[in-house]
């Protein structure tokens, strides 16, 4: 299996630029989430989906639209990029039992010059 | 809302010796508690966590963690430190399900463990 698969690794974006990060799941999970690290500040939850077809706000959601077409997959879509998105970006997706971890994606290093 | 806090930035410790990583939390209810660890320049990988039960729990890699519901904490700990163990850990809480919110799983912002050979 290979997990949580986030494509692209790296992007370098000029301010204003438009992107779309895709994260694929094959372990067949309900729930889907993508974070962003930044330096002192942990993981932050930018949206979410409990399931295809729906999506909701995290803590960091401004700027950043997502949608969840396919159970496997979840994208986030920067509509006009901005310095303050240069980030690590982390999809990760769950079982729909609340006691069940999440597996992580291998990250995106974005910036935004 | 749920919320974690790791009140070390930075943890040193000498190989061979005992470790912790402290972990505080603040939710409504009884919570779902993870531990993750993450190296550099990759993704996070789940370490262990507390849902019921024993209040001491058996994790990957020789990591333990105890739940202490009065103290409201979820410190991780390791017997004898490794070289390698030397990475980037975070804690995080799920509340119990009471709507739409529950499904949020919240981060601390990190400790970092430095153990010097």
């Amino acid at each position: 299996n290979a997990g949580v698969t986030q494509t692209p690794k790296f992007r370098v974006l000029k301010t204003g630029q438009s992107m779309t990060l895709l994260c694929a799941q094959d372990m067949n999970h309900e729930y889907m989430y993508w974070y962003r690290q930044d330096p002192g500040m942990g993981l932050r939850l930018i949206h979410y989906s409990v399931g295809e077809g729906t999506t909701a706000k995290g803590e960091v959601p401004d700027g950043y639209n997502v949608s969840r077409l396919k159970k496997q997959n979840f994208l986030l879509g920067l509509e006009s990029a901005a310095p303050s998105q240069t980030s690590v970006y982390f999809c990760a997706s769950s079982d729909r039992r609340m006691n069940t971890e999440a597996f992580f994606g291998q990250g995106t290093r974005l910036t935004v010059v | 809302a749920q919320s974690v806090a790791q009140p070390e930035d930075q943890v040193n410790v000498a190989e061979g010796n005992p470790l912790t990583v402290k972990c505080t939390y603040s939710v409504s209810g009884n919570p779902y508690l993870f531990w993750y660890v993450q190296y550099p320049n990759r993704g996070l990988q789940f370490l262990l966590k507390y849902i019921t039960g024993d209040n001491l729990v058996k994790g990957s890699y020789g990591f333990e963690a105890e739940f202490n519901k009065s103290q409201t904490s979820f410190h991780l700990k390791k017997p004898s430190a490794l070289v390698s163990d030397s990475a980037l850990y975070f804690c995080a809480v799920r509340p119990p399900y009471s709507g739409a919110g529950s499904y949020q799983l919240t981060f601390g912002k990190g400790t970092k463990l430095s153990v010097i050979p």
